[in-house]
């Protein structure tokens, strides 16, 4: 069964522009999420996807958006980007009756120069 | 809402040694506990899980972990590392017939030394 794939693994974004990461689930999972992972912050969780419904949403500036398609692939965007938003993006997949176990991809990491 | 604390930010052990990361949360009601753990270069991904039952819980690798609910901790134990342990280690916690959105704490970076 293939993983979470998250699309691009690595990109430079400059101030002001806005960027668009991709994220695969794994077959059969219908729930998304998203985190932020940032040295010393650890994961702070962003937002949260079913049935292309955002379900849950953390404690992220609206700059941070997102969506899910009716195939359960999911995007997040982020516009007017901060030199602050540099981080490792994490997308997870899991069932919907999962209790929290997620299935992460490798992240997309962005640099904001 | 619940919240994590990983009292070790960064260990360094020699290998064969023991390990023991803390974890402790803050939440009144039941919870479900995990460990992740992030291999360099790789993607996150599930150590072990308490739901119910027996508070000792063992995981991949050789990794166990307590819950012990008087104090609110699901410590990490290992009781000999190998310098394939090197990983950030995460503990997470979700609130039972809440949202299954975990909390995670910011993670234990550990360091084996062969």
């Amino acid at each position: 069964k293939a993983g979470v794939t998250q699309t691009p693994r690595y990109l430079i974004k400059t101030r002001g522009q806005q960027v668009t990461l991709s994220c695969s689930p794994i077959s059969g999972h219908r729930s998304v999420s998203w985190y932020q992972q940032t040295p010393g912050q650890g994961l702070q969780f962003l937002f949260e996807y079913f049935s292309e419904t955002q379900r849950n949403k953390g404690n992220f500036p609206g700059r941070f958006s997102g969506r899910q398609f009716s195939n359960s692939r999911s995007e997040m965007n982020v516009s007017t980007l901060e030199l602050g938003d540099s981080a490792l993006y994490l997308c997870a997949s899991s069932f919907p009756e999962g209790v929290g176990e997620l299935f992460f991809g490798e992240g997309s990491r962005l640099t904001v120069l | 809402a619940q919240s994590v604390s990983q009292h070790n930010h960064h260990v360094i052990l020699s290998e064969a040694a023991s390990l023991e990361l803390g974890c402790n949360y803050s939440y009144g009601g039941t919870v479900n506990l995990f460990w992740y753990v992030q291999y360099p270069g790789q993607h996150l991904q599930l150590l072990l899980k308490y739901f119910s039952g027996d508070p000792l819980v063992k995981g991949i690798k050789g990794f166990e972990a307590e819950f012990i609910k008087s104090k609110f901790s699901f410590n990490l134990r290992k009781p000999s590392v190998q310098w394939s342990d090197t990983a950030e280690y995460f503990c997470a916690v979700t609130a039972s017939g809440g949202s299954y959105i975990p909390t995670f704490g910011r993670g234990t970076s550990l360091i084996v030394h062969p």
